[in-house]
């Protein structure tokens, strides 16, 4: 059983939508991400939370805005996305020191119309 | 910039096999983690084993165990008396020992198919 938990399991939308893909984990971990995994593809990383500030942002598009509201919660807004940025989106979380085990939310699977 | 290698894109094995899945890496850090995760048709990214780049000794997790050679920057997953819930794709993964930077680079992934 996942630690992780995402929100929705799914989700459509159109490219003129505003959405948001929810993450919370109560592992009392200190860091949060996103991912991207594109099909036959591994996970590429989009944002880092650490202590709820941004510390890693891989110069993905602003149609994409992280939120952390507090160390528990991730969400990813989403906003005239393109067809090309449907993927699962992975939520992870770690206790945030070099070297920890990074663990997965089961994903949301998105696909923008 | 670090790059992970899986060269076997496929790999199928009977049940109760042993297999082998191979990763090699490039990196110039000295210190560093080294991650093996597999995700099933579930598509949910699970953990199977961890290594860290100092400890010699080889990483093991039950029926999963890794063959280290730093030097060689190799990094081999076996899979031991292999069963059906073994099937999924596996990813290989490497991290710095840098704190601010806990990135995981991945490998492209091995498809492991165990047959009835």
């Amino acid at each position: 059983d996942t630690e992780v938990t995402q929100t929705p399991k799914h989700l459509v939308m159109g490219m003129t939508n505003k959405k948001s893909l929810k993450c919370e984990q109560h592992m009392g971990h200190r860091a949060m991400y996103w991912y991207k995994q594109k099909a036959k593809k591994p996970p590429e990383l989009m944002f880092v939370y650490s202590y709820e500030k941004l510390s890693i942002n891989e110069s993905v598009p602003s149609r994409f805005s992280p939120e952390c509201p507090n160390s528990s919660l991730l969400n990813l807004h989403l906003h005239a996305l393109q067809p090309e940025d449907s993927a699962l989106y992975l939520c992870a979380s770690s206790q945030g020191w070099a070297g920890n085990t990074i663990y997965f939310g089961e994903g949301s699977w998105l696909t923008v119309v | 910039a670090q790059t992970v290698t899986q060269s076997q894109p496929e790999m199928s094995v009977q049940e109760a096999e042993t297999v082998t899945l191979s990763c090699t890496y490039d990196t110039s850090e000295s210190n560093y983690y080294l991650f093996w995760y597999k995700q099933p048709p579930s598509r949910q990214m699970i953990l199977v084993i961890r290594q860290e780049a100092y400890k010699q000794q080889n990483a093991t997790e039950n029926r999963f165990s890794v063959n280290f050679q730093k030097a060689a920057k190799s990094f081999s997953l076996k899979i031991s008396d292999s069963q059906l819930g073994d099937t999924a794709m596996y990813f290989c993964a490497f991290m710095k020992h840098r704190r601010g930077n806990e990135k995981l680079t991945f490998g492209t992934g091995t498809r492991l198919t165990i047959i009835p």
